[in-house]
């Protein structure tokens, strides 16, 4: 069964702060991992990733894959309070055509 | 174009009752999924549809669920004699490839 772990599962930061987000995954036949930022309504699309060491980035965020590990990081510089949000991660694997979600992680910026 | 569009935003049912949640997926888009959200949990996908046609519904429970997209009309979620433990967000996506999935905004089901 295709797993998806993401740590922490909570993290209070203060405004301006760096945070890394971590996702693991362990599935058959990988084909691309996604990011998620999911606040009081539907999850909207951050990144794709398919490829090795190939960073994404979109303004104060970046996010990286390393498949021989099997992981994923998701880095927000410079956080603002409208950051605050659960952080999904989740993988597309196989001849699947569903996504494989992680419990996500809840991000909280203090001013 | 609107997006995905969801309906009703919050249901709330009880026990026992029938609840059906649509999805109208976004224009020219004709794959949908639905995932559920548990409390404190990750999306769980449940079942992928194409018009007319269920692909993929291994994440669907056996009993009391079922889903259609019809070819005219938009895809429905219908859940039979709801119990306390369905209460949950139920999402929609719709995408041309699921690597672009656009989510609705979910649905809240309370049963009560």
């Amino acid at each position: 069964e295709d797993k998806v772990v993401q740590s922490p599962l909570s993290l209070v930061v203060h405004e301006g702060d760096t945070v890394t987000l971590n996702c693991s995954y362990e599935v058959t036949n990988f084909r691309s991992l996604l990011w998620y930022k999911q606040e009081k309504k539907a999850p909207t699309f951050l990144f794709m990733l398919t490829s090795s060491g190939i960073e994404k980035k979109s303004g104060r965020l970046s996010s990286i894959l390393d498949k021989k590990e099997l992981f994923s990081i998701l880095n927000i510089t410079a956080t603002q309070t409208g950051d605050s949000a659960v952080y999904l991660c989740a993988v597309l694997s196989g001849s699947a055509r569903q996504l494989t979600f992680g419990s996500g992680t809840q991000l909280t910026v203090l001013p | 174009n609107a997006g995905v569009m969801q309906n009703p935003r919050h249901l709330v049912r009880r026990r026992g009752q029938e609840a059906r949640l649509r999805c109208s997926p976004m224009k020219g888009h004709s794959h949908v999924y639905w995932y559920r959200q548990l409390p404190e949990e990750g999306l769980k996908f449940m079942v992928y549809l194409q018009k007319e046609n269920i692909i993929d519904e291994s994440g669907m429970p056996k009993e009391r669920f079922s889903a259609e997209f019809p070819k005219e009309g938009p895809s429905i979620l219908r859940i039979q004699q709801v119990v306390r433990g369905d209460s949950a967000a139920y999402f929609c996506a719709s995408s041309p490839t699921v690597a672009e999935a656009f989510f609705g905004q979910g649905t809240r089901l309370t049963v009560v």
